[in-house]
């Protein structure tokens, strides 16, 4: 196990609605990125924090948002839910900001109806 | 932006032949980290390639870094059911990672 944490493990929301996702990093890791993963695809990077703030975004709306925590935990938020955001959401933390190996959580699978 | 393919998007193996899945990239790496993605698991860290031409073997795996540093192949030798999985190739550095090869081991 990679000691990365999320929660829940599994939802199911309706188009409109406003979901938050929850990422517990691995013990000393100041870096959380997250990604989409749809079915069949490859990850698609949403966004990475370090320390606090935002380190870089991907090609997703401003309604996909996060946040990072002083004991670097962090959340992804996304408002205004679409059918198309049905996805697998995982979240991966890292001891440095871009060179270190990525630890991947168990993700959220999320169903928008 | 960069971009990162794989080839193939799947292949079924019987058990005990070989796989090869390649990685290449629009532009230069400046690494590349590859990752299996168990059916229903999350991908997991197998390695990662810095150096131009560099190769890395970790027992029936081997990885290679071209020397131009846009190109990548992971070869399985002598495949066993437990390679079941997907396979992705991923630029750390720029957080971006292939759509995945699926291998499937036919026992």
């Amino acid at each position: 196990e990679t000691g990365v944490t999320q929660s829940p493990t599994h939802l199911i929301k309706t188009r409109g609605q406003q979901v938050t996702l929850r990422c517990s990093s691995q013990s000393g890791h100041n870096t959380v990125s997250w990604y989409q993963q749809a079915l069949g695809q490859g990850p698609q990077f949403i966004f990475q924090y370090y320390r606090e703030e935002e380190n870089g975004r991907g090609n997703f709306p401003p309604r996909f948002s996060g946040l990072q925590f002083p004991n670097y935990s962090s959340e992804l938020n996304v408002n205004a839910l679409e059918l198309d955001d049905s996805a697998l959401y995982l979240c991966a933390s890292s001891l440095q900001k871009s060179t270190d190996t990525q630890y991947f959580g168990p993700g959220t699978r999320l169903t928008v109806l | 932006g960069q971009q990162v393919m794989q080839i193939p998007q799947y292949q079924h193996v019987q058990e005990g032949e070989d796989f090869t899945t390649y990685c290449n990239s629009s532009t230069t790496l400046s690494n590349i980290q590859w990752y299996k993605q168990r059916p229903g698991g999350h991908p997991v860290f197998l390695i990662q390639l810095v150096k131009s031409g560099e190769v890395k073997k970790q027992k029936r795996l081997t990885f290679q870094f071209g020397e131009a540093k846009k190109n990548s192949s992971l070869h399985i030798t002598a495949t066993q059911t437990t390679d079941v999985g997907t396979y992705f190739c991923g630029s750390r550095r720029a957080l971006t990672f292939g759509s995945g090869t699926r291998l499937q081991v036919q026992p």
